[in-house]
């Protein structure tokens, strides 16, 4: 199965900082089939960004996605205070399909 | 827009079995697609537990292939999870989520969840 590792675990940021989420598959999962989804508390998770790049109907431009084969980046330009939340990847490479770990958006 | 929402017992006795459905508001689920099970453990992480398309063909993850079945009932526009044997270990809110189209394994559009405590 590809393990996805993201990295860090947890940010520490100020409304208005550029967060940035690093996702690294243990293969390759090609150049499209990984997705960002945003989970705040107590709620299901939300679909950002898929194709790894291509956002989700009503998801803000401040959000982006990037990277292909094995690298991937999340980026959020300027941090909202709703923006602070866990951020998982997830890819559909190869069954069975996989999440990373989740990394957690804290208000510094 | 597509909404989903899960239902089912929200406590199950060890060894006995999870039964739960997810109702598809606002698209047929006889349209191509593929509509998923994933659950997260408190405090943890997201899992896969398996999928099916709109045709009735399955994919399971390997760590609960075998006591899992996805299932779809077209007639009530909706979807089904069992998971027999149950222990604490799944113990979980578990999610109904549908893919985006022509996407496998994708998760577009997920329903509000619901816990399942496994516990006598």
């Amino acid at each position: 199965e590809v393990v996805l590792t993201q990295s860090p675990g947890t940010l520490s940021l100020s409304p208005g900082d550029r967060a940035t989420v690093s996702c690294r598959a243990s293969q390759s999962v090609g150049s499209i089939n990984l997705a960002w989804h945003q989970q705040k508390p107590g709620q299901a998770p939300r679909l950002l960004i898929y194709g790894a790049s291509s956002r989700a109907t009503g998801i803000p431009d401040r959000f982006s996605g990037s990277g292909s084969g094995t690298d991937f980046t999340l980026t959020i330009s300027r941090l909202e205070p709703e923006d602070f939340a866990v951020y998982y990847c997830q890819q559909f490479g190869h069954s069975p399909w996989t999440f990373g770990q989740g990394t957690k958006v804290e208000i510094k | 827009q597509v909404q989903l929402q899960e239902s089912g017992p929200g406590l199950v006795e060890p060894s006995g079995t999870l039964s739960l459905t997810c109702a598809v508001f606002g698209v047929s689920i006889s349209n191509p697609n593929w509509w998923s099970w994933v659950r997260q453990p408190p405090g943890k992480g997201l899992e896969w537990i398996g999928e099916i398309y709109h045709s009735g063909s399955t994919s399971y993850n390997p760590s609960l292939k075998s006591r899992v079945i996805v299932s779809v009932d077209k007639s009530n526009n909706q979807f089904s999870l069992r998971l027999i044997s149950v222990t604490a270990a799944d113990t979980a809110v578990y999610y109904c989520a549908s893919g985006i189209v022509g996407a496998r394994g994708s998760v577009n559009q997920w329903g509000q969840g619901t816990l399942v405590i496994v516990s006598s």
